[in-house]
């Protein structure tokens, strides 16, 4: 079975300060994917980044870089110099690698972040 | 570019009654998963339909039973209502083979009396 732990629960920090978000998951498949969720006051979750489980290079997109290291089964998310903008709730997603079809997300409980001005 | 979009926005019910869901996807997606997010929780997979098939399904009763069209939209439908199922049911869109970036609509939020 899979299984995502965001261990924070609410974080709170003041403009543009670097605030990282911590994600551990679980999964006996081989191959998966992992993303990351923004979900703002409205409700609608946001689709922020992919990682496949077979590329561990991390990367910088903008203020945002992740740090994924299978040998921990943490992918980690940082945003750079928060903005207020930035204030919502973020989850961690796994989902499996199929051929031919799209596996379902497993979520976390999600972390909201709070920037304050 | 038209998104996810699901209607009704929200949605008022007492227990006992029966409730449907609505989505378009994302234009050019083939595949619909429904999701239940509960208050402070993160979202739970109901089932997913590709080609008008329910797929895969979660950890949800018979009460929750689903359909997609020939157009790809999907409705979700909850029969017997329960005071637990008052949450955010949201929909998701995607393409097989699009590496399974799903997007999402802003949602339906049931409240079941």
């Amino acid at each position: 079975a899979q299984k995502v732990t965001q261990a924070q629960t609410e974080i709170s920090v003041v403009e543009k300060e670097d605030v990282t978000l911590d994600c551990v998951y679980e999964t006996r498949d081989t191959t998966y994917y992992l993303f990351w969720y923004k979900q703002p006051p409205s409700g609608e979750l946001v689709f922020l980044i992919r990682r496949n489980s077979f590329d561990e290079q991390n990367e910088i997109s903008g203020r945002y870089s992740w740090n994924f290291q299978k040998s921990t089964s943490s992918f980690n998310f940082t945003i750079t110099a928060s903005q207020v903008v930035d204030s919502a709730v973020y989850f961690c997603a796994l989902s499996e690698a199929m051929t031919g079809a799209n596996s379902k997300l497993t979520f976390g409980k999600g972390i909201t972040l709070s920037v304050r001005p | 570019d038209a998104g996810v979009t699901q209607s009704p926005t929200h949605l008022i019910k007492t227990r006992g009654q029966q409730v449907t869901l609505r989505c378009s996807p994302k234009s050019g997606h083939d595949t619909v998963s429904w999701y239940q997010q509960a208050l402070g929780q993160g979202p739970q997979f109901i089932f997913q339909y590709y080609e008008e098939e329910e797929r895969q399904r979660g950890n949800f009763p018979d009460r929750f039973s689903g359909h997609q069209f020939p157009n790809y939209s999907s409705e979700l439908n909850v029969n017997a209502l329960l005071l637990g199922d008052s949450a955010l049911y949201l929909c998701a869109s995607s393409l097989v083979g699009g590496n399974n970036e799903q997007f999402f609509g802003p949602g339906t939020r049931l409240t079941v009396l």
